[in-house]
């Protein structure tokens, strides 16, 4: 089962622009948190946000959390070639127990 | 230690064959997971343990057998697997409650033949 769906699918920018994700999920949360995977490998956690924060920080990466719409985005700015990877965002669904749900994911790709 | 160990790395299986995936962990982590991903595709939950008890099988068939031997082993017993089974397995586990992150092995990159 997914719980989000990101948007867009697939980003292709050049280094030093910002890229935009954006994730909207299905049920009620406490929290959702955002995953990087590199080609093939395991996936990093990112950010955590909780339903009672609006926006987090940590380093280029800016999460909002937007609860009445049920939607996250992550922005990274000032991107470099090294963040080409898939970006998930994942909450925990109460029928699962403790275990993250995934979203479909996007694609970003920065070209030097 | 915060990592989660998973091995083999690859691994190639005829659709006759017996073979394991081991999952390790060393910070004492009480929920592991079994995910599935597919190519260009988000990871699926499999199987969730806590306190080494099976709590969730997401439907996955019994080709798939998991075990949690102890609080620090996983594996993924695999037996008369198919073509399809073929895809990266993710071994995680996660502190208490669901506010913490989910530390993900490398996977094991699968192939039925």
């Amino acid at each position: 089962s997914q719980q989000g769906e990101e948007d867009p699918q697939a980003l292709s920018i050049q280094e030093g622009e910002n890229a935009t994700m954006n994730c909207s999920y299905k049920t009620s949360i406490n929290n959702l948190q955002w995953y990087r995977q590199n080609s093939g490998r395991g996936l990093v956690h990112l950010i955590l946000i909780r339903s009672n924060e609006r926006e987090k920080h940590s380093g280029r990466l800016r999460v909002t959390l937007d609860t009445s719409k049920k939607s996250s985005s992550l922005l990274i700015t000032a991107s470099r070639a090294a963040d080409t990877a898939s970006y998930f965002c994942a909450t925990v669904n109460n029928q699962a127990g403790t275990a993250l749900i995934f979203g479909k994911g996007t694609t970003l790709s920065v070209s030097s | 230690d915060t990592e989660v160990t998973q091995t083999p790395k690859h691994l190639v299986m005829g659709m006759t064959n017996k073979k394991s995936l081991k999952c390790e962990q060393h910070m004492g982590h009480r929920a592991m997971y079994w995910y599935k991903q597919k190519a260009k595709k988000p990871p699926e939950l499999m199987f969730v343990y806590s306190y080494e008890k099976l709590s969730i099988n997401e439907s996955v068939p019994s080709r798939f057998s998991p075990e949690c031997p102890n609080s620090s082993l996983l594996n993924l017993h695999l037996h008369a697997l198919q073509p399809e089974d073929s895809a990266l397995y993710l071994c995680a586990s996660k502190g208490r409650g669901g506010g913490s992150e989910a530390f993900f092995g490398q996977g094991t990159r699968l192939t039925v033949v």
